[in-house]
Order: structure tokens, then sequence, then C-alpha cells
């Protein structure tokens, strides 16, 4: 079955330490956007990618980083610089990079929790 | 830049009851609109979208939502609330100029049903 793959689903860390969360996608899509969630503040856009080796900076870019040297995998750092890294961290991608044939497809998530 | 107010953050619903979530976007035209479902610990479903046309559409699992123009909203209706309906639920909306295919998410309104 094609799919998103978030891991780790639940994972913690120390403060000081940085952190990275795979996203991996085997549905051929071009774009990928990682969203982090809090609770009563709905997914705000962390970064996004729409070609490999190519992204760019969402909302709410400071204290993560990201690479896209694969088509199919886009990770996540979390980073010490991150002052408040505690969340739910949702992976999605899409066909294409706009509208109305860019569907978003989310993963099931990553929790982290900082200690 | 665009945005979503979802006014109600929880309802609760009886078995067998209607349901109407609203949400209220601010555009300066008309964007693509979505409604997610999100249960417990998971990622996010879509259960319908609005690109353009008929102003009435239908998704899945019984769901639809109308598009008003004049009063920018785009509220989701169920004629008959199942308790497997109990969930959180996200309206967003997208930019129809440049910007991709980035979704600005409202902060979400959740689903209880009562048996």
């Amino acid at each position: 079955d094609g799919g998103i793959t978030q891991s780790p689903k639940y994972l913690f860390r120390k403060e000081g330490q940085n952190v990275t969360l795979s996203c991996e996608q085997n549905l051929n899509h071009d774009a990928m956007y990682w969203y982090r969630q809090d609770p009563g503040q709905g997914l705000r856009l962390i970064y996004y990618s729409q070609i490999v080796n190519d992204f760019q900076k969402g909302d709410i870019a400071e204290g993560y980083s990201v690479s896209r040297e694969k088509k199919e995998s886009f990770p996540l750092t979390v980073t010490s610089a991150q002052k408040n890294p505690t969340a739910f961290y949702l992976c999605a991608s899409s066909s294409r990079d706009r509208f109305p044939t860019g569907e978003l497809f989310f993963g099931e998530g990553s929790r982290l929790t900082v200690l | 830049a665009q945005s979503v107010t979802q006014p109600d953050i929880h309802i609760t619903v009886s078995e067998g009851a209607s349901l109407e979530l609203r949400c209220n976007y601010s555009y300066g035209a008309t964007p693509y609109l979505f409604w997610y479902v999100q249960s417990p610990g998971q990622g996010l479903q879509l259960l319908l979208k609005y690109f353009s046309g008929d102003t009435l559409v239908q998704g899945i699992k019984g769901f639809e939502a109308e598009f008003k123009r004049s009063q920018s909203s785009f509220n989701l209706r169920k004629p008959s609330v199942h308790w497997s309906d109990a969930a959180e639920y996200f309206c967003a909306v997208a930019g129809r100029r440049g910007g991709g295919n980035k979704l600005t998410f409202g902060t979400g309104t959740q689903l209880k049903v009562e048996l």
C-alpha cells in the first residue's frame, strides 16, 4: 500500500539535544511538507519542499532544519534552538506543488516530548 | 494572506442528531477550501474539498459542505451523526494566486458524540 510513514511515533528527548524525525513516502509525490500541531492552535507549516534538493521555510521555521536529498524522504531536525519543541509533528506530501491537482496526504504523526 | 476561523472549539451532539461545524475564511478571492478530520493521535484525512463549480460539495462518510461567497463561509454538515464521527475537524484554505499548495488551517473543532 502506498502512503506516508513517519517514525518514531513517540520520542522523548532532553533539553539541549537535537532530534530528527523521519518522513518517507512511496506515493512518488514531488512535494513534501512538515506541520506542527499544538492543542488549540491547529496546524502550522514549518518547512516544505517542492522538488528534490530544494526547500522553503514555512511560517514557523526557526529552530528547525530539513533536507531533501531523495524524492521519497524529507527528514525534520528539531534543534536545541527550538524553544518549545514539545508538539505533534505531521508530515504530508502531494503529487504537484499547487492545487487543484496537488491534494495533501498526511502521515500519522510523531509526538515529541522534551523532558 | 489567507486565514481561517473556526469559532467553535468544542461541540457536543447526540447520536442521530444533525451536525453543522462552522468555518469562515479571509482571502481576497475565492480560495481552495478543505475539511479534514483527525482521530486522536492520528494524521489528517481529507473529508471534502471545494475548488470551483457547484457550491455544495459531497464528501466521504456522509459529510457535505456549502461554499457561501457572500458570507465567506464553508460550513460542514452531516444529517445524522454516528458515534464514530467523534474526532477533531479542521477547515483549511489555500490561495489561488501563487504560494503553491500550502494550506492554512483553522484551530479545529472537537466533536463529542453522546450516545
